[in-house]
């Protein structure tokens, strides 16, 4: 199984509507991470949390949010989402001592 | 904030050939720089990583070096294989005790053929 899942795997969507990615990880890691990737501009950090009680904005969170339910779950939510939202999602994790993220395989998101 | 430039955003290279790809940083606190290879479909994978008191660090074909002065580092990749196409993404970070927070370059496409 997968130490890292996202779901669902791909989802298409219209303007205005709101959606909730989900991140699951069986790595016991406190640390998880929401990235977006587009096209010729790498990976971009929305959000990012280092325990249950610690939630962080990064470079991008405007018109999003986040939920960290419990050490193994941390939800990405688009409000209401507009068509310049459409990328591909990245879900990460690391622990406290090592460095290495591990990324789960990826949500690619389409608004019309 | 730190800023990461990554050169070329594309290299083709033969099988066999060796590939070099660059970045550079603009936060001299920036003590920490791991290198992902990013297969398609799939997410990132940490591949090498280099940190601000080590000057080069290999593993088998793949090499990277770092030049704080200058604030850039290297991914070099030795006898190429088609298996070695893929992403490439280089990243800067600074902190401590797992704090650190990545800011990635934009990407290398590396296209290796047969």
């Amino acid at each position: 199984d997968a130490d890292v899942t996202q779901t669902p795997r791909n989802r298409i969507t219209k303007t205005g509507k709101r959606i909730m990615l989900e991140c699951s990880q069986t790595k016991g890691h406190d640390r998880m991470y929401w990235y977006r990737q587009d096209p010729g501009l790498g990976l971009r950090l929305i959000y990012y949390s280092f325990d249950v009680k610690d939630i962080n904005k990064g470079e991008i969170s405007d018109g999003y949010s986040v939920s960290r339910q419990a050490q193994a779950k941390f939800s990405l939510s688009l409000e209401s989402a507009i068509p310049n939202q459409t990328a591909l999602y990245f879900c990460a994790t690391s622990d406290a001592v090592l460095n290495e993220q591990f990324f789960g395989p990826g949500t690619r998101l389409t608004v019309l | 904030g730190e800023n990461v430039e990554q050169h070329p955003s594309t290299l083709s290279v033969q099988e066999g050939d060796s590939a070099v790809i660059k970045c550079t940083y603009s936060d001299s606190a920036s003590n920490y720089f791991p290198w992902y290879k990013q297969e398609l479909g799939k997410g990132p994978q940490l591949i090498i990583d280099i940190r601000s008191n080590v000057g080069e660090k290999k593993d088998q074909r793949i090499a990277v070096t770092l030049n704080k002065t200058a604030k850039h580092f290297s991914l070099h990749i030795t006898e190429t294989q088609p298996e070695d196409s893929a992403v490439y993404f280089c990243a800067a970070s600074k902190g401590t005790g797992g704090s650190y927070i990545p800011t990635f370059g934009r990407g290398t496409s590396l296209i290796v053929h047969p």
